[in-house]
């Protein structure tokens, strides 16, 4: 099982340009995350969803956006990026709320100049 | 946003020493958990507690859930260079928030 898997890796954007990243499991899970890292804050939430078709705001969602149309895909979106949003993002996935083992995905690394 | 106070934020200590890292809260949590997360990777489950009082061990690693449910500590018994990563500790509820975590460095 490829477990869950981001797209890209790795991206270098320009200011104000946009982009998606593309979340997918294989899991058959139920609820999925996007998180962004950056140097000593830990994950931070921006996103997340509890079922197809759902989402929610998390911690830091503002210049993000998130779509669930299909239940093994996960999307963010960044409109018009900013330097501020140069981080490192991860998506993970679980069955359910109760207790369940969250999965990650490798991390893709954006750079906005 | 349940906030997950953890401490501490840096420690650097040498092989075969044991250390207490801890996750603390003013909420009350139906359940917490411990992730791991090595350079490069993305965090790896270690243990989830739900009763509070709770004790779980993981061959050398110690999880304890508080009393009333608001912290937790995992405690590392003669720490290895393996033991090396980030420790972070997570409310496990709809929204699965994080606590910034305790660097760990094990030199040997």
């Amino acid at each position: 099982n490829a477990g869950v898997t981001q797209t890209p890796k790795f991206r270098v954007l320009k200011t104000g340009q946009s982009m998606t990243l593309l979340c997918a499991q294989d899991m058959n899970h139920e609820y999925m995350y996007w998180y962004r890292q950056d140097p000593g804050m830990g994950l931070r939430l921006i996103h997340y969803s509890v079922g197809e078709g759902t989402t929610a705001k998390g911690e830091v969602p503002d210049g993000y956006n998130v779509s669930r149309l299909k239940k093994q895909n996960f999307l963010l979106g960044l409109e018009s990026a900013a330097p501020s949003q140069t981080s490192v993002y991860f998506c993970a996935s679980r069955l359910g709320q109760s207790n369940t083992e969250a999965f990650f995905g490798q991390g893709t690394r954006l750079t906005v100049v | 946003t349940q906030l997950l106070e953890q401490s501490p934020q840096f420690l650097s200590i040498q092989e075969g020493e044991n250390l207490t890292v801890y996750c603390n809260s003013s909420s009350v949590f139906s359940s917490l958990q411990w992730y791991r997360q090595e350079p490069g990777e993305g965090p790896v489950l270690l243990v989830t507690v739900v009763t509070g009082g709770e004790v779980k061990k993981l061959k050398r690693l110690t999880f304890q859930f508080g009393d009333a449910r608001k912290d937790s500590s995992l405690h590392i018994t003669a720490a290895q260079p393996g033991d090396t990563g980030l420790y972070l500790c997570a409310g496990a509820g709809y929204a699965l928030n994080f606590g910034k975590g305790t660097s760990l460095l094990v030199t040997p």
